[in-house]
């Protein structure tokens, strides 16, 4: 299994732009997690689906950021418009239930000048 | 949502056992406790995962006294390659995850 795949690695835009990650989930999970990586705030949860289906999204800081699933085999987190602030690692994670160990993407790093 | 504490930083060097403590005090009784592993610029790695009790894999052994308020992680020989940072977490079948600031881990030659 080529595990969980991200794109872009890095992204670079200016301030106001739309923003958009993309992630394919591990085949057969049914879980999938959107976090955010920081120095100052460290890994935050943003959402996560249940057979695509959003379950909690209480940690997407604005109505900029949105998420979807429109299938088992496709997530985007989309951050429109971007800003400066918005800087960090984004990291997908999924896994095979809501118990099961995450497995993640090896991450988007998001630049917004 | 349990929250965790751990240390902030460990220092080792090569060759020793290392033992990461993760106080969970309000642990709940359907929760699960989980280990992950982080080395720059990549996502988190499960290590281990435990109920209680005491669980062994390949890589690490994960102790839970029997009030679950605590768990033990504990790296056997360590080697400059387990330098990273390592998480703690607790949650169930509900799925939300929440990571701590973990521990960052630096072993020497």
């Amino acid at each position: 299994d080529a595990g969980v795949i991200q794109s872009p690695r890095h992204e670079v835009t200016e301030m106001g732009q739309e923003v958009t990650l993309r992630c394919k989930p591990i085949s057969g999970h049914d879980y999938l997690f959107w976090y955010r990586q920081t120095m100052m705030r460290g890994l935050e949860l943003l959402i996560y689906f249940n057979n695509n289906v959003p379950i909690d999204d209480s940690g997407m800081p604005e109505d900029r950021f949105s998420a979807k699933m429109p299938n088992a085999s496709f997530s985007t987190l989309k951050i429109q418009p971007s800003e400066p602030r918005d800087s960090a690692v984004y990291f997908c994670a999924s896994s095979k239930t809501g118990g099961s160990p995450l497995h993640f993407g090896n991450g988007t790093r998001l630049t917004v000048t | 949502l349990a929250k965790t504490t751990q240390p902030i930083s460990m220092d080792s060097y090569e060759g020793q056992e290392v033992n990461i403590t993760c106080s969970h005090n309000n642990i709940a009784t359907n929760d699960y406790i989980t280990w992950y592993q982080q080395f720059p610029s990549q996502g988190p790695r499960f290590i281990i995962q435990g109920y209680k009790t005491k669980v062994t894999n390949e890589v690490a052994s994960l102790f839970i006294p029997a009030d679950r308020k605590s768990s033990t992680l504990s790296l056997p020989r360590v080697s400059l390659s387990d330098t990273a940072v390592y998480y703690c977490l607790v949650g169930n079948q509900g799925g939300k995850l929440i990571f701590g600031q973990g521990t960052e881990l630096s072993v020497k030659p």
